[in-house]
């Protein structure tokens, strides 16, 4: 069956340095991958796009790539700051334009 | 605003009760979603509609409902059926409607259900 893996373990940076997300995804051919962002109490918000013949997108600070021999993306953001904490979310095509989610990595940036 | 509103944000059922959760959106998207999240889970598709007056399971529809009727409207029932009803509810939408497109999903609040 489809599987999507991130990191279940929180993610402990430092303010300035760059954060890097995993997601890895088995059984599986996306037409597309997308990344979003959830805080506490709340619906994600979409932050990206990639799709299966792009190697690599970036909107400011983010960056994602997408290898799909590897069967894996990886999500940047560089500069970080305490305001990115929060929980990012991977996410796969499936028909009908629904998504599978994967279970999220927790981003915790310290001053 | 244009976005996608849920309602309410907190929602407290005796157990047995049938309870139907609003969500409604203002972006004239086709497509609308409806999934489920639990503590330390990622999200899980319960159902989901492409057009109005369609509909289809996702993948733990079990023990609920859905209506589309108007293009900004998809309510949730979640039936006494359902076995472990407490979560939170997440409604989406997107444009859908174009083969091949890969639209973002707009993601509603939320509203957070306990069931006593």
């Amino acid at each position: 069956s489809q599987k999507i893996e991130q990191n279940s373990e929180a993610l402990n940076i430092q303010e300035g340095k760059t954060a890097t997300l995993t997601c890895n995804y088995t059984n599986y051919s996306p037409a597309y991958l997308q990344w979003y962002r959830q805080d506490p109490g709340r619906g994600p918000v979409f932050l990206l796009l990639i799709r299966e013949n792009e190697k690599e997108k970036r909107k400011e600070r983010l960056k994602v790539t997408f290898d799909t021999t590897l069967k894996q993306s990886l999500f940047h953001i560089t500069a970080s700051q305490p305001a990115d904490s929060a929980t990012y979310l991977c996410a796969l095509d499936r028909s009908g334009y629904a998504l599978n989610f994967g279970k999220g990595t927790s981003l915790l940036v310290t001053p | 605003d244009g976005g996608i509103t849920q309602s309410p944000k907190y929602l407290f059922r005796k157990e047995g009760q049938n309870v139907t959760l609003s969500c409604e959106q203002n972006l004239n998207h086709d497509a609308m979603y409806w999934y489920r999240q639990d503590p330390g889970q990622g999200l899980r598709l319960i159902y989901y509609s492409q057009i109005v007056n369609d509909f289809q399971k996702g993948d733990i529809a079990e023990g609920y409902s859905v209506s589309r009727e108007k293009k900004e409207s998809f309510p949730l029932t979640v039936t006494s059926a359902q076995k472990n009803p407490t979560a939170f509810y997440l409604c989406a939408s997107s444009i859908g409607g174009v083969p091949g497109s890969y639209n973002e999903q707009f993601f509603g609040p939320g509203t957070r259900l306990t069931v006593l």
